[in-house]
């Protein structure tokens, strides 16, 4: 199976500063992984993915990097806005086919 | 991306009733639908896959005689919460997926928030 964890489960910032925010996976066989960000009562909204084949991956304003070495995947968000607050989970899908496995989540927190 | 919708998006009922939650993917076709059940503070878990005209595929310790899952067509899943008790209370999200040649890709459905009395 996948086990996916996160190491601090809150995280906060001024507004404007960089953001990391980090996973662990257990299955060194995953082979895709995906950041969600979610809102207070809504469903994971899709932030960024990475294959195993590489080892980062930018999107606007946020970047993933993926470390098969030691199976750690973070999120980097640059110029942290108060519109970033939510919970971020990092899912990872242990093999083709299967469903997405969800880490535990770190609150992300904005202050401006 | 592709939408996926559930309904109703919040539901109470009394405790001892059933309830059922609807998720349907509005723009396309999907051979395979998941549910995931999130308390309070808590990450997605996993309940249950469903594959279009098959049985759903049940994770360890999630009942299946409890937690009815139907997914008769290839827009349509639904999840039948039957005799619900206030630990039931919680918020239910579905996931789908489309093409088997996308297979990584999973759509997120709003979520229904589920209060048992």
């Amino acid at each position: 199976g996948e086990n996916v964890g996160l190491h601090l489960p809150t995280l906060s910032v001024q507004e404007g500063d960089n953001s990391i925010i980090n996973c662990a996976y257990s299955n060194s066989a995953s082979d895709y992984f995906i950041w969600y960000k979610q809102e207070s009562g809504k469903g994971p909204q899709f932030i960024i993915d990475i294959r195993s084949n590489m080892d980062k991956r930018q999107g606007q304003r946020v970047t993933v990097l993926l470390n098969k070495t030691v199976k750690h995947l973070s999120l980097q968000i640059a110029a942290t806005q108060p519109g970033d607050s939510a919970v971020y989970f990092c899912a990872a899908l242990p093999q083709a086919g299967t469903a997405l496995i969800f880490g535990k989540g770190t609150t992300l927190s904005v202050s401006s | 991306g592709a939408v996926v919708s559930q309904h109703p998006s919040r539901v109470i009922c009394k405790s001892g009733t059933s309830v059922k939650i609807e998720c349907r993917s509005l723009d396309f076709q999907a051979t395979t639908m998941f549910w995931y059940r999130q308390f309070p503070k808590q990450s997605l878990m996993l309940m249950a896959t469903s594959n279009e005209g098959s049985k759903a595929t049940y994770e360890q310790g999630v009942e299946k005689d409890k937690f009815l899952i139907n997914h008769a067509s290839l827009t349509l899943s639904t999840l039948t919460v039957t005799s619900a008790h206030p630990e039931d209370s919680s918020f239910y999200i579905c996931s789908a997926r489309g093409s088997e040649e996308n297979y990584n890709e999973q759509f997120f459905g709003p979520g229904t928030r589920l209060t048992v009395l």
